[in-house]
């Protein structure tokens, strides 16, 4: 079936730090992948997207490329700020599907000073 | 406040009582979707219209779960008969024609079956 895996946290770092957070994916054909953000009281919104292999989204530092080769879709952001505190869940729409998102489980990201 | 709103934003019920939950998408989106979401686990896709069209569900979807769009624009979820297994944030989005990859999330229904 379609399913995505992303890492476990909670993910603490230091204000400024590098951030990965690994996503992979199982699916048929040629999803769509995304990766929304929940931030603290807040409903989940979109944070970047990528909808063919080797397509690159990116916003507010955040960056993600879409791997086929190894079904990746990872969460880069070079230098954090104690705001990126959040739930980052990755996700996928499949490419015969119109609209149902699958998601992963979340991986929360606490920021410190 | 042009949002994707929920109502109510709690709900708690004794096992076998009936809830509904209403849904108001942003105006100009005809596009709503409903999630269901356990502690520790992403949203998992229940079902979605188009206009005052149900499109698509899924399994999880069982018989005691009925979603309605009746004039294309707020929806409503209903679970007949619930269970303590139905606790969980119930979420609700929705997207424009042109763009379907963004959905906007509400900040969801939480209901505890006591």
């Amino acid at each position: 079936g379609n399913s995505v895996t992303q890492m476990e946290g909670p993910v603490t770092l230091s204000e400024e730090a590098f951030l990965t957070i690994n996503c992979t994916y199982t699916a048929t054909g040629y999803p769509s992948l995304f990766w929304y953000v929940q931030y603290p009281g807040e409903g989940l919104q979109l944070l970047l997207k990528a909808t063919k292999a080797d397509d690159k989204g990116s916003n507010k530092g955040f960056e993600a490329t879409y791997r086929k080769e190894t079904t990746s879709f990872h969460l880069e952001k070079g230098s954090v700020q104690v705001s990126d505190s959040a739930v980052y869940f990755c996700a996928l729409r499949r490419s015969n599907s119109g609209y149902a998102l699958n998601f992963g489980k979340g991986t929360s990201l606490l920021v410190t000073p | 406040d042009t949002g994707v709103s929920q109502n109510p934003r709690h709900k708690i019920t004794k096992r076998g009582q009936n809830v509904t939950f209403r849904c108001d998408p942003i105006s100009e989106h005809n596009r709503l979707y409903w999630y269901r979401q356990t502690l520790g686990q992403g949203p998992e896709f229940l079902t979605y219209f188009q206009n005052e069209a149900q499109l698509e569900k899924s399994r999880l979807l069982s018989d005691r779960f009925s979603a309605e769009r009746p004039k294309g624009s707020f929806s409503t979820l209903e679970i007949q008969r619930t269970e303590q297994g139905d606790s969980a944030m119930y979420l609700c989005a929705s997207s424009t024609p042109v763009d379907r990859d963004e959905q906007f999330f509400g900040p969801g229904t939480r209901l505890t079956v006591l």
